[in-house]
């Protein structure tokens, strides 16, 4: 079946230091959401992309989305304490309107 | 705006027993998600309600989950009997149409240890 997969699984930074996580997926997506999940809380929707290539930002916040529309990354800038948190990838399986979520990077900083 | 809506928060059971979520959607959202999410891991969807009729349910474990959105509603997500591995966090969620274009708003989730 299709899988949309995440890496890293963990990355700790710096506080001010860059992030980065890249999801992939086993077919070509018709579009990809981000979701942020902080520590005991529920995901939260930030961004979605739809166009190949597309580059959207928010703030410190960079979603690209590829060009075969089969992967996509997420840069923070300078990241800040209130970065930290599971990053989830999600796209729609095939045709469906199923969303599958990838296994997520999770972020922690150091002060 | 109100968001998702579930109860309990926290649920603790032993291994056989039975167990029952209950969700109440955003105001007006026309589809409503239960999702498992084990610990370390992306949200798993079991079943996806368009109204009070199924849109998709194939990761259901029907032999125990069973899941209704009688009115068109809310929703209840129940397990009978529970196996340890059903030690997770359940999240329901909505959207105002069903679609992989729509944002999904989550609710708090509710975390289910079984014993």
């Amino acid at each position: 079946g299709q899988q949309v997969m995440q890496i890293p699984q963990y990355q700790h930074v710096q506080e001010g230091e860059d992030f980065t996580t890249y999801c992939n997926s086993s077919t070509t997506l018709s579009n990809i959401q981000w979701y942020k999940q902080r520590p005991g809380g529920h995901p939260v929707f930030l961004i979605q992309l739809v166009k190949s290539g597309e580059v959207k930002k928010q703030k410190r916040l960079t979603f690209q989305f590829g060009e075969a529309k089969k992967n996509s990354s997420l840069h923070i800038t300078a990241t800040q304490t209130t970065d930290v948190g599971t990053y989830f990838c999600a796209g729609p399986e095939s045709s469906a309107s199923k969303i599958i979520f990838g296994s997520g990077t999770r972020l922690s900083i150091r002060p | 705006e109100a968001g998702v809506a579930q109860s309990p928060r926290y649920k603790i059971i032993e291994k056989r027993q039975s167990v029952a979520f209950w969700c109440n959607p955003i105001s007006g959202h026309a589809t409503l998600y239960w999702y498992q999410q084990i610990l370390g891991q992306g949200p798993k969807l079991l079943i996806q309600f368009q109204n009070n009729g199924v849109v998709d349910d194939s990761q259901l474990p029907k032999d125990r989950f069973s899941a209704e959105r009688l009115k068109g509603v809310d929703s209840t997500l129940k397990i009978q009997p529970a196996k340890l591995e059903d030690s997770a966090v359940y999240l329901c969620a909505s959207s105002l149409v069903t679609g992989s274009y729509n944002e999904q708003f989550f609710g708090p989730g509710t975390r289910l240890t079984v014993l």
